[in-house]
C-alpha cells in the first residue's frame, strides 16, 4: 500500500473559481478525514466518513464547501466560488475504527496546497 | 477555542542533547494523547501517543510525559538528532469521538 495520496499537490485558481480535491485512503481504513491548515496553525478538523456516511462536519465547513466520499473508498472536497481566506494546505487521512482501548491513529496525506489569488 | 496549545513557536537544541516539547490542553474529556511530526512537503506522521491514565509512555528515543492534574504533556527527545528537525504537533482525541483536536506546533531544529 502507498499511503494516503492527495490529488492535485498545489492548485492555483482565481478567487470565484470552483475547485475539487481527492483523497485515496490506505485501502483498509474505513474511516476518511479532511482538514484544513493554514501558516502557522496546526491541522483544523473539517469533517469525516466512517465508509460512505458523512458522520460529523465542522463550522467551519461553509455552504460552500461539499466533501463526497460515494463508494467508501476515495473522497472528494470541493470548494465553490474560492475566496482567498480559502488559500490553506488541505489534509486527508484515514484510519480504521477506533478500538474501545486505543488511539484514533490518523495517517495522514501529503496535502493540497491551495492558493486563491 | 484552542482546546490543545503549543506556547512555544520554535525551539533549538544541541546535536546530543535532549529536545523537550511542551503541550497544554482544557478539555478533561481527552482520553489520549498523540504526537506527530511534520517535514515540510510531507503529511504529519504520527510518533507516539499516551492514554489519559497512563503518565508515561516511552518508544526508543522518544518519551512522553502526561500530568493530568495540571492539564500537561511533554514529549522528550534524547538524544537529539539532526533528523529530528521538524515540526512537532501535539494532539488530543475526545472519548467518543472520532477526530484528533492539534496544537500548533513548535519547530525543532537541531543543530550540529
Amino acid at each position: 500500500d502507498t499511503g494516503v495520496s492527495q490529488d492535485p499537490r498545489h492548485k492555483i485558481t482565481k478567487r470565484g473559481q470552483n475547485v475539487t480535491f481527492r483523497c485515496d485512503p490506505i485501502s483498509e481504513h474505513n474511516r476518511l478525514y479532511w482538514y484544513r491548515q493554514t501558516l502557522g496553525q496546526g491541522p483544523e478538523f473539517l469533517t469525516y466518513f466512517q465508509n460512505e456516511a458523512q458522520l460529523e462536519k465542522s463550522r467551519l465547513l461553509s455552504d460552500r464547501f461539499s466533501a463526497e466520499r460515494p463508494k467508501g473508498s476515495f473522497s472528494t472536497l470541493e470548494i465553490q466560488r474560492t475566496e482567498q481566506g480559502d488559500s490553506a494546505m488541505y489534509l486527508c487521512a484515514s484510519s480504521l475504527s477506533r478500538l474501545s482501548s486505543g488511539a484514533n491513529v490518523l495517517t495522514f496525506g501529503a496535502g493540497s496546497r491551495l492558493t486563491v489569488l | 477555542d484552542q482546546q490543545v496549545k503549543q506556547n512555544s513557536p520554535s525551539l533549538s537544541v544541541q546535536e546530543g542533547r535532549i529536545s523537550i516539547l511542551n503541550c497544554d490542553y482544557t478539555n478533561s474529556m481527552f482520553d489520549y494523547f498523540l504526537w506527530y511530526k511534520k517535514y515540510p512537503a510531507e503529511g504529519p506522521t504520527f510518533l507516539i501517543s499516551i492514554s489519559s491514565i497512563k503518565d508515561k509512555n516511552e518508544d526508543g528515543r522518544f518519551t512522553v510525559f502526561l500530568n493530568k492534574s495540571a492539564k500537561h504533556l511533554s514529549l522528550h527527545i534524547v538524544p537529539s538528532q539532526p533528523g529530528d528537525s521538524a515540526v512537532y504537533f501535539c494532539a488530543a482525541n475526545i472519548r467518543g469521538a472520532q477526530k484528533l483536536v492539534f496544537g500548533q506546533g513548535t519547530r525543532l531544529t537541531i543543530n550540529p
